[in-house]
């Protein structure tokens, strides 16, 4: 089936510092992916959609130039997290909308950011 | 056992029980409905989906009921098993725009033996 991977699976940086959180497709070709946040206890909110070539769009409230979303090829979409605080602290999670036989979404296995 | 709510409330069942698990979502206009499971530090994993078309479908040990009258959506796990142990969310797919779901909050199952 489709798998999408996401790189690093957890990290710590310092406040204030910048960090890239990859997204591949690996079997297939994500023309979309969406980015979500996921905090303790709760459920997951979608960010942002990257869309392959094009600008990504942004869920009301969520800042686009902290979150900056790249989608330059048709299997890699990454998240920037820049100028990192505490409160940016959190489960962020990818999926990717799979075509042909096996539609659906699939999703990344998270990356887990620590702030310090 | 039987689980309602949005604020993560946990459902206690005894392994070889059966389980459901409810949901209710908020757009009419969703057409599309998945359940997913989440183990602690993991991303979601698809458990079953189903369309607006259809009132029930099942799967391995598994069944999902729609019920767009009222806006409810509930899962069955038939014979709980402790790897069943995680937290279960149901997402609808938006109205406004294929591709985005937007997720329940989310129930945890714990399995005792």
């Amino acid at each position: 089936g489709a798998v999408v991977s996401q790189h690093p699976s957890r990290v710590i940086c310092k406040s204030g510092t910048s960090v890239k959180i990859e997204c591949r497709s690996l079997d297939f070709q994500a023309t979309t992916m969406f980015w979500y946040r996921q905090f303790p206890k709760q459920s997951l909110m979608l960010m942002a959609t990257s869309n392959e070539g094009s600008k990504a769009t942004y869920e009301q409230g969520v800042e686009k130039d902290k979150f900056l979303i790249n989608h330059a090829s048709l299997t890699l979409s990454t998240l920037t997290v820049t100028s990192a605080h505490p409160e940016d602290s959190s489960f962020y999670i990818c999926s990717a909308i799979t075509g042909g036989l096996d539609y659906g979404y699939t999703f990344g296995s998270g990356t887990r950011l620590t702030v310090v | 056992g039987e689980s309602v709510g949005l604020h993560l409330p946990t459902l206690s069942v005894q392994e070889g029980d059966n389980s459901i698990i409810n949901c209710a979502y908020s757009n009419s206009a969703s057409d599309y409905f998945i359940w997913y499971k989440q183990e602690s530090g993991k991303g979601p994993q698809f458990i079953i989906d189903i369309r607006s078309n259809m009132d029930k479908r099942q799967g391995q040990r598994v069944t999902v009921l729609l019920n767009k009258t009222v806006k409810h959506l509930s899962l069955q796990i038939a014979a709980t098993q402790p790897g069943d142990s995680a937290v279960y969310f149901c997402a609808e797919n938006r109205g406004d725009s294929w591709g985005k779901l937007q997720f329940g909050a989310g129930t945890q199952v714990v399995v005792t033996p």
